[in-house]
């Protein structure tokens, strides 16, 4: 059972590149989320998604692009790579409902030149 | 909005007891979380505390909730060294732009020296 997979776990993107980070979770999850992660501020939610065909914007969504077609992807795009997109991003799914645990991916550390 | 706080740093020495503190800000909150990250790696869900509740123990870990205060710790008993990683409090809530995700705070990286 993989769980929640990321790819790729290291990128160098020169600024205004595009680039997708993928995440898969094979556990047939509803709920799909990205975060990053910045020294000193904990996990912020940039998207999420509640089921195949329905995301939302989470605390920082500006500069990032997602896309749920299917229950087991949720693929994250920079549509023009920027600095301050330099972070460590992490992929999550749960069941739906308060109770499920979160499952995370082991990351993606993205550095922006 | 939601705020969840966390201090930033924790040092013991190995066998003693940690507590780590948090506070948060959403009343409608009916979880919480503490979550472990250890160097290079993901989240790993430690335990969990339903918000009417004000104890939970689990081997070495007990959450204790003061809910009017809006006040979580998570006291690690005879801490060892594999026990050093930054610890992450998270809450779910019912409401606002985050329904039903979780809002992390800060984390608090926990040192403990032999």
């Amino acid at each position: 059972n993989a769980g929640v997979t990321q790819t790729p776990k290291f990128q160098v993107l020169k600024t205004g590149q595009s680039m997708t980070l993928q995440c898969a979770q094979d556990m047939n999850h509803e709920y799909m989320s990205w975060y990053r992660q910045d020294p000193g501020m904990g996990l912020r939610l940039i998207h999420y998604s509640v089921g195949a065909g329905i995301t939302d914007q989470g605390e920082v969504p500006n500069g990032y692009n997602v896309s749920r077609s299917t229950t087991e992807d949720f693929p994250l795009r920079l549509l023009s790579a920027a600095p301050s997109q330099t972070s460590v991003y992490f992929c999550a799914s749960s069941r739906q409902g308060f109770t499920t645990e979160a499952f995370f991916g082991q990351g993606t550390r993205l550095t922006v030149v | 909005g939601e705020d969840v706080e966390q201090s930033l740093f924790l040092s013991v020495r190995e066998g003693d007891s940690s507590v780590i503190n948090c506070t948060y800000t959403d009343s409608s909150s009916t979880y919480l979380y503490w979550y472990k990250q250890e160097p290079g790696a993901g989240l790993q869900l430690l335990t969990y505390i339903f918000s009417n509740m004000d104890m939970k123990q689990d081997q070495r870990l007990t959450v204790l909730l003061n809910k009017k205060d809006k006040h979580l710790s998570l006291r690690i008993a005879d801490t060892q060294t594999g026990d050093s990683a930054i610890y992450f409090c998270a809450e779910r809530s019912l409401y606002g732009g985050s329904q039903g995700n979780l809002i992390f705070g800060k984390g608090t990286k926990l040192s403990v020296k032999p």
